[in-house]
């Protein structure tokens, strides 16, 4: 199985300051069809996932420009440009390049 | 707008059986593949089952194999999650999730599965 390991698992931030968050995996995850299927998924306090960013870069539907992905093979990152209130909450990684799909141990943003 | 309902979670003793419905709609259901993924109380994301568009292809957790059956009816829009010989471990909140864009895009409310004597 891939294990994703995310860092930090906590991250305090001021409004309005950036953030990123970190996730690397044990193999990597570009498939044979040349796809790179990471994905970021954020969770807010008492709610169900929600997809955010989609092979490694792409922003979901709805999903505001301050989110953003980048990275390639085994090291992906996600950051916000601008935290805003409405960000708290545990953000994972998670890959779909093959079975089991798996996902990072979650890392918490919550404001300073 | 994509839907995802899910229904039949409950409180069940270890050994148990359960059964769990996703009601879809708001997409084409027969054109996606589902999954169904869990979460124990506080704890994070595991990844449960998959089933292709038409219910001939099915992939399970190695924690859940030879336990429990996904399987879909396309003319019904609805997923299903038959759960036996449940454990205390299978205690959590289990997710009716949507494949798409080659990801997890979609995910229901959950429904919450307590196994305790």
């Amino acid at each position: 199985d891939i294990v994703m390991i995310q860092t930090p698992l906590s991250s305090p931030v001021t409004l309005g300051q950036p953030a990123s968050i970190s996730c690397r995996t044990s193999q990597s995850l570009a498939h044979s069809d040349g796809n790179t299927y990471l994905s970021w998924l954020q969770q807010r306090p008492g709610q169900p996932p929600r997809l955010l960013i989609y092979k490694i870069s792409n922003r979901f539907s709805g999903v505001p420009d301050r989110f953003s992905g980048s990275g390639a093979g085994t090291d992906f990152t996600l950051k916000i440009s601008r935290v805003e209130a409405e960000d708290v909450g545990v953000y994972y990684c998670t890959q779909a390049t093959q079975f089991p799909y798996t996902f990072g141990q979650g890392t918490k943003l919550e404001i300073k | 707008e994509v839907q995802l309902v899910e229904s039949g979670g409950g409180l069940v003793q270890p050994g148990g059986s359960l059964r769990l419905s996703c009601a879809a709609s708001g997409f084409t259901f027969n054109s996606h593949w589902m999954h169904w993924v869990r979460q124990a109380p506080g704890k994070g994301l595991v990844w449960v089952s998959y089933i292709n568009t038409d219910g001939t292809n099915t992939r399970y957790a190695d924690s859940v194999k030879g336990r429990f059956t996904i399987s879909r009816d396309n003319a019904k829009n609805t997923l299903y999650l038959q759960m036996n010989s449940l454990r205390a471990e299978d205690t959590a909140v289990y997710y009716c999730a949507r494949g798409g864009a080659g990801a997890v895009d979609y995910w229901g409310l959950g429904t919450l599965v307590t196994v305790s004597s």
